[in-house]
């Protein structure tokens, strides 16, 4: 089965900085997605980032980029210039290919401070 | 990005009673959604998986006669706990399937919280 692992239960980082959350992940697929997801406190999932495992080139989505390393099994988030409003638990989630319907498999999260 | 809509975004009821969770993709047709249950600081936990037409998958511990789902077409997913105790009380997300537009993508509802009283 895969597993999704974020490892830092926290980070915290200064407004207008950069923050990287980390990811790690276990499959034996080939064919399969990778997502970034935030949750701020009213507890809306959104939709931040999303890369497919058959591309080389990192995602980027304006302040956010990810560094996905396939033969490490790795899918970190880089956040930059952060805002206030990036405050919000960061949940890494990982979906197989083909005929799985969909199903993701998630990070515990990490919860992100922004301090002023 | 594509839109989910939830309804209702908080209930409160008593003990005893069944409460209904509209899901709808309001934007794109979603032959698959899921439903999950989080508990305050923690991760999703994925409940089924509903298909439109077909029967849910429930997840392992997941009893499908106390969570009912029906699919009934490719925009609504409805979630019916029955005979609902203080222990169901928690938020409860959907989410559907979207791989159109934007390649294979999953879409979120904004929660339900259920208060059990």
């Amino acid at each position: 089965a895969q597993t999704v692992t974020q490892s830092q239960p926290e980070m915290s980082v200064q407004e207008a900085e950069t923050v990287t959350l980390s990811c790690t992940y276990d499959t034996s697929e080939s064919d399969y997605y990778l997502f970034w997801y935030k949750q701020p406190p009213s507890r809306q999932m959104i939709l931040v980032i999303r890369q497919e495992a058959y591309k080389q080139q990192n995602a980027t989505e304006n302040r956010f980029s990810v560094n996905f390393q396939k033969a490490a099994k790795s899918f970190s988030l880089k956040i930059s210039d952060s805002q206030l409003g990036d405050a919000a638990m960061y949940f890494c989630a990982y979906q197989a290919g083909g005929t799985s319907y969909g199903k993701l498999t998630f990070g515990q999260g990490t919860i992100l401070t922004v301090h002023p | 990005g594509a839109v989910v809509s939830q309804h209702p975004s908080w209930v409160i009821c008593k003990s005893g009673t069944s409460v209904k969770i509209e899901c709808r993709s309001l934007d794109f047709q979603a032959t698959t959604m899921f439903w999950y249950r989080q508990f305050p600081k923690q991760s999703l936990m994925l409940m089924a998986t509903s298909n439109e037409g077909s029967k849910a998958t429930y997840e392992q511990g997941v009893e499908k006669d106390k969570f009912l789902i029906n699919h009934a077409s490719l925009t609504l997913s409805t979630l019916t706990v029955t005979s609902a105790h203080p222990e169901d009380s928690s938020f409860y997300i959907c989410s559907a399937r979207d791989s159109g537009r934007f390649g294979e993508t999953q879409y979120f509802g904004p929660g339900t919280r259920l208060l059990v009283l």
